[in-house]
């Protein structure tokens, strides 16, 4: 069975950096998109970016551009987001998820889910 | 940015009753290319990482139960379900993953 395993959950304070990460169970990675969501407290779902782990092509939401770095290590199967500064509004439950399909076309739904890493950023 | 709303915000629904969520994007999803619909729904049950219900707007899932449906096409979809049970207390999302950036519904509640 596919599985998608998050680090677990941080407590950071402002201005402090911070990379979290998402490891497949098996080579799930190396053929599909894997991308990253947010989930503030109490909110909806928030699409950050796709990496395809395989030549690291990225894609990010504008909203996200700039403020997060997606990157991939194909080697091990794990996908990473980092923060080189985070403020509280960073403060949220993320989650790595993978495509549905093996394919170079990035246009997919998100298929498999990880568990979410909740990074508190606080004074 | 293709904005993507649902109706209602929440809704709450007897056991053994219909559900209906609307989900409309400010764009069209239908590719002309493949006449698909670039359009998802998600399920996510408090606590939990959301699951994926249909994609291409009406296929469903392997293992989602068939009280569940999607339809709609272009820019007006609606995930249904036929009769409501307790474990489908959850808040529904719809996404669009036919124009980066992909972008998601804000969420339906149903609650009994």
């Amino acid at each position: 069975e596919v599985h998608l395993v998050q680090s677990g959950a941080e407590v950071k304070k402002p201005g402090e950096s911070l990379k979290i990460s998402c490891k497949g169970s098996a080579d799930i990675f190396t053929n599909f998109w894997v991308g990253w969501v947010r989930q503030m407290p109490g909110k909806g779902l928030e699409w950050i970016g796709i990496i395809y782990p395989r030549d690291s092509d990225t894609r990010y939401s504008p909203s996200f551009q700039g403020r997060v770095a997606i990157s991939a290590d194909n080697s091990i199967n794990t996908a990473y987001m980092q923060w080189s500064s985070l403020t509280a509004s960073d403060t949220a439950v993320y989650y790595c998820a993978r495509h549905r399909r093996a394919a170079t076309n990035p246009s997919d739904a998100f298929h498999i889910w990880g568990q979410g890493t909740l990074v508190t950023v606080s004074p | 940015d293709i904005v993507m709303t649902q109706s209602p915000d929440s809704l709450a629904v007897s056991l053994g009753e219909r559900a209906t969520i609307n989900c409309k994007s400010s764009q069209t999803v239908l590719s002309i290319s493949d006449n698909e619909n670039y359009l998802a729904w998600y399920q996510q049950r408090p606590g939990q990482p959301p699951k994926l219900l249909f994609y291409w707007a009406s296929t469903r899932e392997s293992g989602v139960p068939d009280r569940f449906s999607g339809s709609g096409s272009g820019t007006d979809f609606t995930l249904t379900i036929s009769s409501l049970q307790a474990e489908d207390v959850a808040v529904y999302y719809c996404h669009q993953y036919y124009s980066i950036p992909f972008t998601f519904g804000p969420g339906t509640k149903v609650d009994i």
